[in-house]
């Protein structure tokens, strides 16, 4: 069961390039790493999702190092917008797996002008 | 192209009563999940679905019951209410296709049990 670890909170400025980093060391060969958005009164949103390496789509970009046993969400010139709640999940989905889906605690961002 | 939606929006319980929650999508996704979301904190799973007619416990199963009669249905039950229950309830489904999954989440069911 491969539980995650992230910062509590964090804070930057308009403009300013954000790396949040989600420590998994249990994580199994046949997880997947997925990042959510979730903003107050709203469920989440998908943001992004990847296996190894990098990941880039228009939103944000993704980091696994090889070991796996972290992962870096990057997201480019945030605005006051991305202000939310990130979650790092790690799964396999299929099945049965689908039960060991944990969101943790998540990581509240706060973008100030 | 509705996605996910939820009923009731809002609900308030009084202890011992009960409650149905219904989920809806029309993504033709095989995979549905209730969560629940307590104050500052995560979700965490209840119960999901892998299709139709099935159903399976998650990490907090207990005083909850789901059934999933159509695909495009997920239904979570509350036989008899406690102020533990007092939460935000989302569902989500997803297509799983293959080794990865997105999962797509309603707005969400604010209920109060006093």
């Amino acid at each position: 069961l491969a539980k995650t670890t992230q910062p509590i909170s964090m804070d930057s400025y308009e403009g300013q390039e954000v790396n949040i980093t989600c420590s998994h060391n249990n994580i199994a060969t046949n997880d997947y790493i997925t990042w959510y958005q979730q903003f107050p009164s709203q469920g989440p949103r998908f943001i992004i999702q990847g296996y190894k390496t990098k990941v880039t789509n228009e939103v944000a970009s993704l980091f696994i190092p090889a070991d796996r046993k972290s992962s870096t969400l990057s997201l480019p010139r945030v605005s006051l917008s991305d202000t939310a709640v990130y979650y790092c999940l790690v799964a396999s989905y299929k099945g049965s797996s689908a039960s060991k889906i944990i969101f943790g605690s998540g990581t509240r961002l706060s973008i100030r002008p | 192209n509705a996605g996910v939606t939820q009923t009731p929006k809002f609900r308030v319980l009084k202890t011992g009563q009960s409650m149905t929650l219904l989920c809806a999508q029309d993504m033709n996704h095989e995979y549905m999940y209730w969560y629940r979301q307590d104050p500052g904190m995560g979700l965490r799973l209840i119960h999901y679905s892998v299709g139709e007619g099935t159903t399976a416990k998650g990490e907090v199963p207990d005083g909850y019951n789901v059934s999933r009669l159509k695909k495009q249905n997920f239904l979570l039950g509350l036989e008899s209410a406690a102020p533990s229950q007092t939460s935000v309830y989302f569902c989500a489904s997803s297509p799983v296709a293959g080794k990865t999954d997105t999962q797509y989440f309603g707005p969400g069911t604010r209920l109060t049990v006093l």
